[in-house]
């Protein structure tokens, strides 16, 4: 059974800080990868989608690697905002029969003016 | 588009009532996903659907849910009779599957179901 694990489960750092979330899953088969960020009292946001295939996606100044061997992903976030305040959720996708994501229990993350 | 549609945005019942959520995907999805939040075990999927057929639905806790999608814009989640252990915020997704992979999921703001 897939198991994804956040560590983190909560982070604080002041602005302007470049700083990694980790993201970390038991079974290597999967399809893809998909980081979420939650607002509080709101819905999910999609920020990036790693296809199985891929090593990483970029947006902004959002960076996401993966590396199925190692059943890891990270996300970086350069020069970190006060708006990027919120939690960030990892999502294992699963394919074949299968459509529905996996998710790790999230990262708290807080960034102090 | 208004990206997912998910009503009513909060309901409070008393236990034993009759719940229904319920939600209108992004036009031209062919996949949706029913999940369950709470602070305890974070984020489930309770049922998926895809071309309006029921795929997986292992993570329906019990008889007491169900779930149908009659058409390609609306889906409804029912809880017959509610329990306070109900309790939760239910997130509606959507995605395209195309080839066996699916798509950038897109979730709804949820429903903040309390059941007292």
């Amino acid at each position: 059974k897939q198991e994804v694990t956040q560590i983190p489960a909560a982070l604080s750092v002041p602005e302007g800080e470049n700083l990694v979330l980790n993201c970390s899953f038991t079974d290597s088969a999967i399809y893809n990868l998909q980081w979420f960020r939650q607002d509080p009292g709101k819905g999910l946001t999609s920020l990036l989608l790693i296809q199985s295939s891929q090593r990483e996606q970029t947006s902004g100044r959002l960076n996401a690697s993966l590396d199925k061997s190692s059943g890891r992903s990270t996300l970086y976030i350069a020069a970190s905002q006060p708006g990027d305040s919120a939690t960030y959720l990892c999502a294992v996708g699963q394919g074949g029969s299968q459509g529905n994501l996996i998710f790790g229990k999230g990262t708290k993350l807080s960034v102090k003016p | 588009d208004a990206g997912v549609i998910q009503s009513p945005r909060h309901e409070v019942t008393e236990m034993g009532q009759e719940v229904t959520l319920r939600c209108k995907p992004i036009s031209g999805h062919n996949s949706l996903f029913w999940y369950r939040q709470t602070m305890m075990r974070g984020l489930e999927l309770l049922i998926y659907f895809n071309n309006n057929v029921p795929i997986d639905d292992s993570g329906m806790p019990e008889d007491r849910f169900s779930a149908k999608m009659p058409n390609a814009s609306f889906s409804t989640l029912k809880i017959q009779p509610s329990e306070p252990r109900d309790s939760a915020v239910y997130f509606c997704a959507s995605s395209s599957r195309r080839g066996g992979l699916t798509d950038t999921q897109y979730f709804g703001p949820g429903t903040r179901l309390t059941v007292l």
